[in-house]
C-alpha cells in the first residue's frame, strides 16, 4: 500500500550541481504532478503528465525538466541549481495522492 | 487567471469550539473542488471532492460545502488531533492542472 513515493527526503546541494528528484506511484494512474512548496505559499505547479511520453509545463517550470518512460515514475531534473530553488517538493497522481516530500536546500 | 483565496490563514480554536474555514474561488468551468489535510513534514492528505454546488460532503467532524463562487469546511466540535493546515485547490473543467489556495493553519487548543 505504498501510494506515492517520493526520494530522497532531504537534500542539500551546491549552487550549480544537478540533481534527479525520484517519484514513482503504485496506482496506474494517468496523471502525476510535480509541485514546489514555499513558505506561506500554496503549492504551484512545476510540470505534469497526463500519461506515458507526455509531459506539459505548468506555472513555474524554468530550471526544471521531468520524463514519463513508464506510467509508475516521474522523475524531476534540476540543472544547475540555484538558491531559488530552494523549496519542498511534491509529487502526486491525480489530484488525491501525494508523496510526503523532498525538501530541497540549494546553497 | 484561476484563482484560490483561503481565509483565515490562521485559527485558534478551544477544543469543541465549532468554526469554518473558507475557500473562495475563481475558476470557470469548476470541474472539482478539492480538501486537504497537511501536517507539519508530510504531503497534503485528500479530505473530500466537491463537484457542483449544493454538493456536500462529510467525514467525522469535517463538512465540506460548495456554492458557485465558494467553499466551506465546517469543523464541529474540533479536537487537538485536528490540528493541520487545511488546503483548498480547484480543477478547470477541460484541464489537469490544479490550483491551490495558501491554506488556512488550525490550531485546537486542549
Amino acid at each position: 500500500n505504498a501510494g506515492v513515493t517520493q526520494t530522497p527526503k532531504f537534500r542539500i546541494l551546491k549552487i550549480g550541481q544537478s540533481m534527479t528528484l525520484q517519484c514513482t506511484q503504485d496506482m496506474n494512474h494517468n496523471y502525476m504532478y510535480w509541485y514546489r512548496q514555499d513558505p506561506g505559499m500554496g503549492l504551484k505547479l512545476i510540470y505534469y503528465s497526463v500519461g506515458a511520453g507526455i509531459t506539459d509545463k505548468g506555472e513555474v517550470p524554468n530550471g526544471y525538466n521531468v520524463s514519463r518512460s513508464t506510467t509508475e515514475d516521474f522523475p524531476l531534473r534540476l540543472e544547475l541549481a540555484a538558491p531559488s530553488q530552494t523549496s519542498v517538493y511534491f509529487c502526486a497522481a491525480g489530484p488525491q495522492h501525494f508523496g510526503d516530500g523532498t525538501r530541497l536546500s540549494i546553497l | 487567471e484561476d484563482q484560490v483565496t483561503q481565509s483565515p490563514e490562521a485559527l485558534r480554536l478551544q477544543e469543541g469550539e465549532s468554526s469554518s474555514l473558507n475557500c473562495s474561488y475563481t475558476v470557470s468551468g469548476l470541474r472539482g473542488l478539492f480538501w486537504y489535510r497537511q501536517d507539519p513534514g508530510k504531503g497534503p492528505e485528500f479530505l473530500f471532492t466537491l463537484y457542483s454546488a449544493g454538493e456536500e460532503k462529510e467525514k467525522e467532524r469535517l463538512k465540506a460545502t460548495l456554492t458557485k463562487k465558494e467553499s466551506f469546511l465546517h469543523i464541529t466540535a474540533p479536537k487537538p488531533e485536528d490540528s493541520a493546515t487545511y488546503l483548498c485547490a480547484a480543477q478547470k473543467g477541460g484541464y489537469q492542472k490544479v490550483t491551490f489556495g495558501t491554506g488556512t493553519k488550525l490550531q485546537v487548543i486542549p
